[in-house]
């Protein structure tokens, strides 16, 4: 699986929107970009994920470059409650559900 | 639904010991997979289990292993504890499709002694 890059932590203002980057050079083409968030001392939540396509859902959106090297998480409207450890993983779903996690990046949404 | 359960939540065992962890996926889930967390080493994976198989495996010693039942249930053991044992276990349960998302439960905590 390709490995990813994200800074170690970040700040948001609660209500603003936070957007979380992810660099992922060596992606091959059939390798997904997954992002899971981790609160303090609970398991894993999924977030969203993409292949080439910018997705979004009702707790995110996830924008992937053309070239596929890096994408950007965006919450909309950062609440306290989305405080967490946030994880971007690539990963080839034919062979099997090995989530690589690496240090993630820890977003503190601020008052 | 049901989520995800680990059972039990916390764990205290003293070294030498060994420890079996159970985890139920969710209803109709065929894919369970654990994983270690510690401050040091984060979040890592130790293995799937696909229809009763171990479909992948991480990098940890034989002391560590598992198994899936038919009903897709699945069990952690770790013999021979060691003090560095002492970590977050989950488990994660996967459907079955190209795109599934892993479900994670709770953990269970285990502390060796």
């Amino acid at each position: 699986d390709a490995k990813t890059t994200q800074p170690p932590s970040m700040d948001c203002a609660e209500g603003r929107a936070a957007n979380l980057p992810c660099n992922h050079s060596t992606i091959s083409g059939n390798e997904y970009v997954y992002w899971y968030r981790q609160i303090h001392s609970q398991g894993p939540q999924y977030i969203i994920h993409g292949l080439k396509n910018n997705e979004t859902n009702e707790m995110a959106s996830l924008i992937i470059t053309e070239d596929r090297k890096s994408s950007t998480l965006i919450l909309p409207h950062a609440t306290l409650r989305d405080t967490a450890v946030y994880y971007c993983i690539v990963l080839i779903k034919a062979a099997g559900n090995k989530l690589t996690f690496g240090g993630g990046t820890r977003v503190l949404v601020k008052p | 639904k049901a989520g995800v359960t680990q059972t039990p939540r916390y764990l205290i065992k003293t070294r030498g010991q060994q420890v079996t962890l159970s985890c139920s996926p969710i209803s109709g889930h065929r894919s369970v997979s654990w994983y270690q967390q510690t401050p040091g080493q984060g979040l890592q994976f130790l293995f799937e289990y696909f229809s009763e198989t171990q479909r992948n495996k991480g990098n940890f010693p034989g002391r560590f292993s598992g198994r899936q039942f038919s009903n897709s249930r699945s069990e952690m053991n770790v013999s021979t504890l060691e003090l560095g044992d002492s970590a977050l276990y989950l488990c994660a349960s996967t459907s079955t499709g190209s795109e599934g998302e892993a479900f994670f439960g709770q953990g269970t905590r285990l502390t060796v002694v």
